[in-house]
């Protein structure tokens, strides 16, 4: 199996663009999560979602952010508009088990992302 | 308030020089409590998962350990490959509101020295 798979590894834009990440999980899983991991903060939780439909986006730091999952091989997560504090890596990560946090997560590589 | 402390930050060990890294928690409620290692430029890769005080597990160099307070990460006869940064994350059902999900602690990072 690949993995999960994200694109791009690397994305610099400029404040105010918009930004769309993308997440291909381990296909067969059932959860997908985004996080996003800062030397301040560490790895945070953004969103996750269960069978495709989103449960809790309460990490989601404001409305700038969405994130989507038309279906069970790919989720976007979505920044408009971009500001320099969005600067981290973003991850994403899939499970087998749908709801099951003590399921075990894999995570995919990361997209860098830099806003200027 | 941090609910997941990862002590030291940073450590330098000579190769073959056992050592111990810390994760405290404050949580209640706790579902399990998770280590993963992240190596630079790429995702955390899943180690162990633990689901009780008492639980151990190993895996080649490595044992998990947890109390009701805190785990540790036993690294015996390091290798220069060992080095990575090692994070804790926690997993607790919140009650009255807030979400669930894994909390991370910031992780710390091993340097083996040949």
């Amino acid at each position: 199996d690949a993995g999960v798979i994200q694109s791009p590894r690397h994305e610099v834009t400029e404040m105010g663009q918009e930004v769309t990440l993308r997440c291909k999980p381990i296909s067969g899983h059932n959860s997908l999560f985004w996080y996003r991991q800062t030397m301040m903060r560490g790895l945070e939780l953004l969103i996750y979602f269960n069978n495709n439909v989103p449960i809790d986006d309460s990490g989601m730091p404001e409305d700038r952010f969405s994130a989507k999952m038309p279906n069970a091989s790919f989720s976007t997560l979505k920044i408009q508009p971009s500001e320099p504090r969005d600067s981290a890596v973003y991850f994403c990560a899939s499970s087998l088990l749908a709801g099951e946090f003590t399921d075990t997560q894999y995570f995919g590589p990361g997209t860098r992302l830099t806003v200027l | 308030e941090d609910q997941v402390t990862q002590s030291p930050e940073a450590l330098r060990l000579q190769e073959g020089e056992s050592s111990s890294l810390n994760c405290s928690y404050t949580v209640s409620g706790l579902r399990g409590l998770f280590w993963y290692r992240q190596d630079p430029g790429k995702g955390p890769e899943f180690l162990f998962t633990l689901y009780s005080a008492g639980e151990e597990k190993e895996k080649e160099r490595l044992k998990a350990t947890l109390t009701k307070k805190e785990s540790f990460l036993h690294i015996t006869a390091p290798k220069p490959e060992d080095s990575a940064t090692y994070l804790c994350a926690v997993y607790q059902v919140y009650s009255g509101g807030g979400a669930d999900g894994l909390t991370f602690g910031k992780g710390t990072h091993l340097i083996i020295q040949p």
